[in-house]
């Protein structure tokens, strides 16, 4: 079975400092990532996927396979980045689209 | 455009009562999904479709739970004789594009059983 593992319920930093919000998976196949962000009364949104290994809003994340990991970095974090943040999976050899989702990291950043 | 729509979004019901879920997906989205998020939690799979085909339902997690689609658009998910563990948001997400799969996702519906 997938899982999706974040480590961190909360996490706080000062505006200005890295951020890294961590993430781990447990798939037998081959899995697409994701990284998808709540903003305080908005509804779930996507910022980013690993295949497309674009950077948005400052934010990267890299696969590894390795380490089973896909840690969502941001070298200076901004007020704006404090939301909700959930990374989510699926089998991207498979035909069904469903996403299985971390608990989530409530990050907060400080003034 | 609009985007993805559900209604009601606050729903409070007895114990034992039936309820249901209303979902309106991007038009012209051919996937839709349901997703059930406790408190706490991340959401979790429920069911998806594909057009009017339900093609899985493998996170319902009782025989409580119906959801359809009748004419490939507005889903329903049902819940009977509700229980304080149905408590939960529930979100519906829909896709435009599989190659690019980004879920949009609906305000989803707050429940409260009492």
């Amino acid at each position: 079975a997938q899982r999706v593992t974040q480590p961190e319920k909360l996490l706080s930093v000062f505006k200005g400092a890295p951020v890294e919000l961590k993430c781990n998976y447990s798939y037998s196949g081959s899995p697409e990532l994701f990284w998808y962000v709540q903003y305080s009364r908005q509804r779930l949104q996507l910022l980013l996927r690993h295949i497309s290994r674009e950077s948005i809003k400052g934010f990267t994340a890299d696969l590894n396979k390795g380490e089973t990991s896909f840690h969502l970095k941001k070298p200076f974090a901004q007020e704006e980045d404090s939301a909700m943040y959930y990374c989510a999976l699926r089998d991207s050899g498979g035909s069904n689209y469903k996403l299985t989702f971390g608990k989530g990291t409530l990050l907060t950043v400080n003034p | 455009g609009a985007g993805v729509s559900q209604s009601p979004r606050y729903k409070v019901a007895k114990r034992g009562q039936d309820v249901a879920l209303r979902c309106d997906p991007i038009s012209g989205h051919v996937s839709l999904f349901w997703y059930q998020q406790a408190l706490g939690q991340g959401p979790e799979f429920l069911t998806y479709f594909q057009n009017e085909a339900q093609l899985d339902k493998s996170g319902l997690p009782s025989d409580r739970f119906f959801a359809e689609r009748p004419e490939g658009s507005v889903s329903t998910l049902k819940i009977q004789r509700t229980q304080q563990e149905d408590s939960a948001v529930y979100l519906c997400a829909s896709i435009a594009d599989h190659s690019y799969n980004e879920q949009f996702f609906g305000p989803g519906t707050r429940l409260t059983v009492l």
